[in-house]
């Protein structure tokens, strides 16, 4: 059971590059989420989906894109990097509202460097 | 909109020391969960917490929920080196998002 899965784990872009992040989940989760994580910000919420098709904004989306066109897979654009955006992201799922108090599942990480 | 705070950002200890972590929300929540991140790793789920005034233990863990659902806490009894980690708080914001804290970084002085 792979659970979350995040590629690649290590990345180095330039400024102005872009990429994708991927995204895959086996336990048929709807709901999913990209976060990143920079030292005393915690964890904050990029993007989300609840399902196939639906996406929405979290807290910090400027600079990215997020597409769900399967219920197994996330990924996550970048459009134009900026040293700004430099972190580690992870990818979480969860198989239903968070509103309920279901675990989320939280893929390995990928760690982002823009120079 | 609502924020989830969370203190201390550190706190460092002598083995066998306790420790404490503490989680105020802005708002109501109808749950607050927990989560471990060993360094390097990623976040792991530990508990939730749903009921007002609900107090779980796990061994030396012992995770409260207020009784206004506004504010929780972690507690760990006598740490021990493998406790070493960011200990996260995490709460909904409405159905379809999960907010956490800003996390506390527990370093143990064998």
């Amino acid at each position: 059971n792979a659970g979350v899965t995040q590629t690649p784990k290590f990345q180095v872009l330039k400024t102005g590059q872009s990429m994708t992040l991927q995204c895959a989940q086996d336990m048929n989760h709807e709901y999913m989420s990209w976060y990143r994580q920079d030292p005393g910000m915690g964890l904050r919420l990029i993007h989300y989906s609840v399902g196939a098709g639906i996406t929405d904004q979290g807290e910090v989306p400027n600079g990215y894109n997020v597409s769900r066109s399967t219920t197994e897979d996330f990924p996550l654009r970048l459009l134009s990097a900026a040293p700004s955006q430099t972190s580690v992201y992870f990818c979480a799922s969860s198989y239903t509202y968070w509103g309920t108090g279901v675990e989320a599942f939280f893929g390995q990480g990928t760690r982002l460097t823009v120079v | 909109g609502q924020q989830v705070m969370q203190i201390p950002q550190y706190q460092h200890v002598q083995e066998g020391e306790d420790f404490t972590t503490y989680c105020n929300s802005s708002t109501t929540l109808s749950n607050i969960q927990w989560y471990k991140q060993r360094p390097g790793g990623h976040p792991v789920f530990l508990i939730q917490l749903v009921k007002s005034g609900e107090v779980k233990k796990q061994k030396r863990l012992t995770f409260q929920f207020g009784e206004a659902k506004k504010n929780s806490s972690l507690h760990i009894t006598a740490t021990q080196t493998t406790d070493v980690g960011t200990y996260f708080c995490a709460g909904p914001r409405g159905a379809q998002k999960l907010v956490f804290g800003q996390g506390t970084r527990l370093t143990i002085n064998p």
